[in-house]
């Protein structure tokens, strides 16, 4: 079946550094891949909406100068944590809507966990 | 705006006793639904989902869920639990098959040996 991985799975980084995750979808095409972020013991918040060949679309109260959102290509979007701190902390899921298949339609990928010293 | 409400943040059952877990959601549409499952430190994983037609969904690991749209509810359902379905639940929305999906708060399932 389709397949999103993200890398990477976890990254511990200092204040005030910048840090990339890469969300790909393996075996299938996204035009629009889904960021999404969780903190611990809570639900998934939408995040935004990474549109290949656009900007992205933001979610309300979410800093697009912070998180900055780039779809290269039609298999990968990459979110970037710019200066992050510590409350940046939280486990970032990403997912990708496969167009016609009959099994699933949207594939998450399996998160990657962010701690910020 | 979409929006999911599930109304127990908790729920402990014995392990063989039957489980139902409760979700409403706030549409105006024909809504697309999700049920998702997350173990401790875990991505997620679909159960099942509903687009249409019959209103009872079957999913894997033996859930099913039941749409009524009088009530505006998704709630799923297992017969006999197992210390394994222990996790937490998440009930979805989206408002259609490809778009972003909003997540309810979530209930965690405790197992009772």
């Amino acid at each position: 079946g389709a397949v999103v991985s993200q890398h990477p799975s976890w990254v511990i980084c200092k204040s005030g550094t910048s840090v990339k995750i890469e969300c790909r979808s393996l075996d299938f095409q996204a035009t629009t891949m889904f960021w999404y972020r969780q903190f611990p013991k809570q639900s998934l918040m939408l995040m935004a909406t990474s549109n290949e060949g656009s900007k992205a679309t933001y979610e309300q109260g979410v800093e697009k100068d912070k998180f900055l959102i780039n779809h290269a290509s039609l298999t990968l979007s990459t979110l970037t944590v710019t200066s992050a701190h510590p409350e940046d902390s939280s486990f970032y899921i990403c997912s990708a809507p496969s167009h016609g298949t009959a099994q699933e339609t949207q594939y998450f990928g399996p998160g990657t966990r962010l701690l910020v010293l | 705006a979409q929006s999911v409400t599930q109304p127990d943040i908790h729920i402990t059952v014995s392990e063989g006793a039957s489980l139902e877990l409760r979700c409403n959601y706030s549409y105006g549409a024909t809504p697309y639904l999700f049920w998702y499952v997350q173990s401790p430190g875990q991505g997620l994983q679909l159960l099942l989902k509903y687009f249409s037609g019959d209103t009872l969904v079957q999913g894997i690991k033996g859930f099913e869920a039941e749409f009524k749209r009088s009530q505006s509810s998704f709630n799923l359902r297992k017969p006999s639990v197992h210390w394994s379905d222990a996790a937490e639940y998440f009930c979805a929305v989206g408002e259609n098959r490809d778009d972003k999906i909003i997540f309810g708060k979530g209930t965690r399932l405790h197992i009772l040996p």
